[in-house]
């Protein structure tokens, strides 16, 4: 079985400039996380979708930050414009209702 | 506020070597806690428990819970190389917050 795609792996960018995460799902998942993790805080819920319609986007830290669910197979995480702060390791992660998480590889973020 | 606290933050340990690592919490509305294993890339799931004090076994690993002192602990016999990773322990709620992570113990076994 496919587990958790995400794409791309690696993204080096200049701040100012728009960057799209794409992750999809596993098939028959009804839940799908975005999280960010750096050392000094972890790993953080920044939204999470239910069905693909967002539940909670307190994590979110500011406008900058969206995120899209047009599918039960698809979702994005757009941050415009990026600035260096924004570099961390961002995680997509899908579940059925209350079961464990399965997290994709992640998409490291550099932004210079 | 809804918070996992695992201890120690991180370890060192040789090979061969028993360790504990610990986990707290304090939420609301809790279910169930997950225990994951971070190498390089992804957490991997381990265990999840929802009932005080059984034990659950995975080779070298085991986990319990206890609902009334609110922590967890993940035992690793025997510990080998490969076993270095960060922990992560999190609680599953109820209600709207699905997930509440801790932030990991980084453990590291030496030859």
């Amino acid at each position: 079985d496919a587990g958790v795609i995400q794409s791309p792996r690696h993204e080096v960018t200049e701040m100012g400039q728009e960057v799209t995460l794409r992750c999809k799902p596993i098939s028959g998942h009804d839940y799908l996380f975005w999280y960010r993790q750096t050392m000094m805080r972890g790993l953080e819920l920044l939204i999470y979708f239910n069905n693909n319609v967002p539940i909670d986007d307190s994590g979110m830290p500011e406008d900058r930050f969206s995120a899209k669910m047009p599918n039960a197979s698809f979702s994005t995480l757009k941050i415009q414009p990026s600035e260096p702060r924004d570099s961390a390791v961002y995680f997509c992660a899908s579940s059925f209702y209350r079961q464990p998480q399965h997290f994709g590889d992640g998409t490291r973020l550099s932004i210079l | 506020e809804d918070k996992v606290v695992q201890s120690p933050l991180s370890l060192v340990v040789h090979e061969g070597d028993t360790v504990t690592l610990n986990c707290s919490y304090e939420v609301t509305n809790f279910r169930s806690l997950l225990w994951y294993k971070q190498e390089k890339k992804a957490p991997t799931f381990l265990f999840m428990l929802t009932s005080s004090g059984i034990e659950k076994k995975s080779g070298r690993l085991s986990s319990i819970l206890d609902k009334k002192e609110l922590f967890s602990i993940l035992n690793i016999t025997a510990t080998q190389t490969g076993d270095s990773a960060v922990y992560l322990c999190a609680a599953i709620l109820s209600g709207n917050t699905p997930l509440v992570f801790g932030k990991g113990t980084r453990l590291s076994v030496i030859a």
